[in-house]
């Protein structure tokens, strides 16, 4: 058990437009989804803590009216990435965190962006 | 921001050698897990390692723990060429719905 999935696991956009991710735990409830992104041959960065019926919170130097976090129920979390640059191209990995389970991440299998 | 370091950024040995890893933090924590990568692909959950623990082993891996270097240690005996990845240590502070926070990464190149 505790798997997530993420849609799509790759995508190339157009700059200016908008891109929406999804992260979905399959077999589990999760109160608690994370979002975190990965450039080349460096580490994962927290971007935001995703709680469910609630407002993101967000790390300091990312924009939370750029990257929108919708996590409408106990097994989804959305991250809308809108008007997307260049430079926002980048691998996006969301993890979950079981409800009233042990402190281990479970993680996605990321999402490649590139924006042209 | 990341919590720490580890150490060194890059190792390459022969297969069979044993590879260790070091990792080292700057806050107190809760506990520390260490996470394996292939490159392009997500995390895969290696083991998990409490504050008030010491040592802990898991099939080839073994990990230490030492709060008062704020510093861990992952072991990876008889490598194999499968087991190329680059290797996160990751922190959690606190008890509850708390992020981890990740080091830089080891990236690991076994050459059978």
């Amino acid at each position: 058990g505790a798997v997530v999935s993420q849609h799509p696991s790759w995508v190339i956009c157009k700059s200016g437009t908008s891109v929406k991710i999804e992260c979905r735990s399959l077999d589990f409830q999760a109160t608690t989804m994370f979002w975190y992104r990965q450039f080349p041959k460096q580490s994962l960065m927290l971007m935001a803590t995703s709680n469910e019926g609630s407002k993101a919170t967000y790390e300091q130097g990312v924009e939370k009216d750029k990257f929108l976090i919708n996590h409408a129920s106990l097994t989804l979390s959305t991250l809308t990435v809108t008007s997307a640059h260049p430079e926002d191209s980048s691998f996006y990995i969301c993890s979950a965190q079981r409800r009233g389970g042990s402190y281990e991440q479970y993680f996605g299998p990321g999402t490649r962006l590139t924006v042209t | 921001s990341q919590q720490g370091e580890e150490d060194p950024q890059a190792l390459s040995i022969q297969e069979g050698e044993n590879a260790t890893m070091n990792c080292s933090y700057k806050t107190s924590i809760n506990n520390l897990q260490w996470y394996r990568q292939n490159s392009g692909r997500g995390l895969v959950h290696l083991i998990l390692i409490r504050s008030n623990e010491r040592e802990k082993h898991s099939g080839r891996l073994r990990v230490t723990l030492d709060t008062s270097k704020k510093s861990s240690s992952l072991l990876i005996t008889a490598s194999r060429a499968a087991d190329t990845a680059s290797y996160f240590c990751a922190t959690v502070r606190n008890s509850g719905n708390t992020p981890l926070v990740f080091g830089k990464g080891t990236r690991l190149s076994v050459i059978a």
